[in-house]
């Protein structure tokens, strides 16, 4: 089926190291969030676009992250000079509606292990 | 701010018990929505609800049943008949105007045969 898919599934960058992270929508969807799972805990918040727009980066935990959506589908979340901190599943998720909150459908995640 | 509190860490039953996941939310907006979410042993978060804050009916689906208690600020999920493929971590999460989603800790459910 189309549902939103992620790559690579596994990652394992050396500390200090640059990374990529690739997330594909279902197609038609306005939305795309990012979210950051660490072991054992519920998905956290990084950053929400709508289309091409980025309207939240609240949850980006360092300038060393960045995200961009330049034609309003495929999603990149990049990772400049990962730590070991960095080391957590990575979820994309997308969502139909732009006015309320739809509900979100979500990839299979990237492993980022940072050694 | 918002926040989402599952107390339950891990619960255990045996296949065919009934088993409650329990949900308190935390929110100042008076309009916002309440999910649902499975993940199973492969990782993907699987959507199985989402009620509105005006909408306090209960909801079954097969099996499932969620109780929405806007009083207790609970969002219960009832999973009756349990079966072994049930077994997975349950997220309950919570979304306002921000649109993200604010998840709890998550269940881990274990259903043994």
């Amino acid at each position: 089926g189309a549902g939103v898919s992620q790559s690579p599934r596994y990652k394992v960058a050396k500390r200090g190291q640059d990374v990529a992270l690739r997330c594909d929508p279902i197609s038609g969807h306005v939305s795309l969030f990012w979210y950051q799972q660490a072991l054992g805990q519920g998905p956290e918040f990084l950053t929400y676009f709508q289309n091409e727009a980025q309207l939240d980066k609240s949850g980006l935990p360092s300038d060393r992250f960045f995200a961009e959506r330049p034609e309003g589908s495929v999603s990149t979340l990049k990772i400049q000079r990962t730590q070991q901190e960095d080391s957590a599943v990575y979820l994309c998720a997308s969502s139909f509606g732009r006015t309320a909150p739809y509900e979100q459908y979500f990839g299979p995640g990237t492993r980022l292990t940072v050694t | 701010a918002q926040k989402v509190t599952q107390a339950q860490t891990e619960i255990s039953v045996v296949e065919k018990e009934d088993v409650t996941l329990d949900c308190v939310y935390e929110t100042r907006d008076t309009t916002y929505y309440l999910f649902w979410y499975k993940q199973p042993p492969s990782g993907e978060l699987v959507f199985l609800i989402r009620r509105n804050s005006f909408d306090e009916q209960n909801e079954i689906s097969g099996r499932y049943s969620w109780n929405f208690q806007k009083s207790t600020s609970s969002f219960n999920f009832t999973i009756t008949a349990s079966q072994v493929v049930d077994s997975a971590v349950y997220f309950c999460a919570l979304s306002a105007i921000t649109r993200q989603l604010t998840f709890g800790s998550g269940t881990q459910l274990t259903v043994l045969p």
